[in-house]
């Protein structure tokens, strides 16, 4: 089975801070890389699919870039409405399999 | 609007059955791949299991194999999970999410609000 190592584990910046968040897969995932955002009490949010690509409606401070087996996604100027918790995501393209990250809170300094 | 809607939640003593369902709307039900997420209290998200648009084919995350059964009924645009044996360890929050199209199946890009599920004596 493929496996996700997200990190930080945790992370506590300042509004206005660009923040960056990592995320290895254990051998070659290609491209097949989300990451979602989740606020307390609430489902969890896609923001970036298939590594790089940006969901509609989401703010453009938001991005993603990797291939292979490393992976980043980074808020590049901190905003208050940020405060969540970040999770990768791999998927197999036929379902087979689904591995997220373990997760990285994001707190306000 | 497009919306997915949880229930059957609730308590469950070990080796008891519960049966989740999710119910779709605003969209074409039967075009999508399905997934159900979990979270138990504290801790990160689990996906649990799936199924193709089709129906056809079925996938599980090993430590609910065997144990839970997913399935769908496109003409009622709704997808279960039946659970039995159930474990203290699979209490948690149950988020049905949909897949966003045949080829992105493994992009959730709806869930639902989640359902809690606690397994306890």
């Amino acid at each position: 089975d493929i496996q996700m190592t997200q990190s930080p584990s945790s992370l506590s910046a300042s509004v206005g801070d660009r923040v960056t968040i990592t995320c290895q897969a254990s051998q070659d995932i290609n491209d097949y890389l989300n990451w979602y955002q989740q606020k307390p009490g609430k489902a969890p949010k896609l923001l970036i699919h298939d590594a790089s690509n940006l969901e509609t409606g989401v703010p453009s401070r938001f991005s993603g870039s990797g291939s292979g087996t490393h992976f980043s996604f980074t808020i590049s100027s901190l905003q208050p409405e940020d405060i969540a918790t970040y999770y990768c995501q791999h998927y197999d393209y036929l379902l087979r399999g689904v591995t997220f990250g373990g997760g990285t809170r994001l707190d306000i300094k | 609007e497009v919306q997915l809607l949880e229930s059957g939640g609730g308590l469950a003593q070990p080796g008891e059955s519960l049966r989740l369902s999710c119910a779709a709307s605003g969209f074409i039900f039967s075009s999508h791949a399905m997934s159900w997420v979990r979270q138990a209290p504290g801790k990160g998200l689990q996906w649990v299991s799936g199924i193709s648009g089709s129906g056809g084919s079925r996938y599980y995350t090993d430590s609910v194999r065997g144990r839970f059964t997913i399935s769908r009924d496109d003409s009622e645009n709704t997808m279960y999970l039946q659970m039995k044996d159930l474990r203290a360890e699979d209490t948690a929050v149950y988020y049905c999410a949909r897949g966003r199209d045949n080829w992105k199946v493994g992009v959730f890009d709806i869930w639902g609000q989640g359902t809690m599920v606690t397994v306890s004596s």
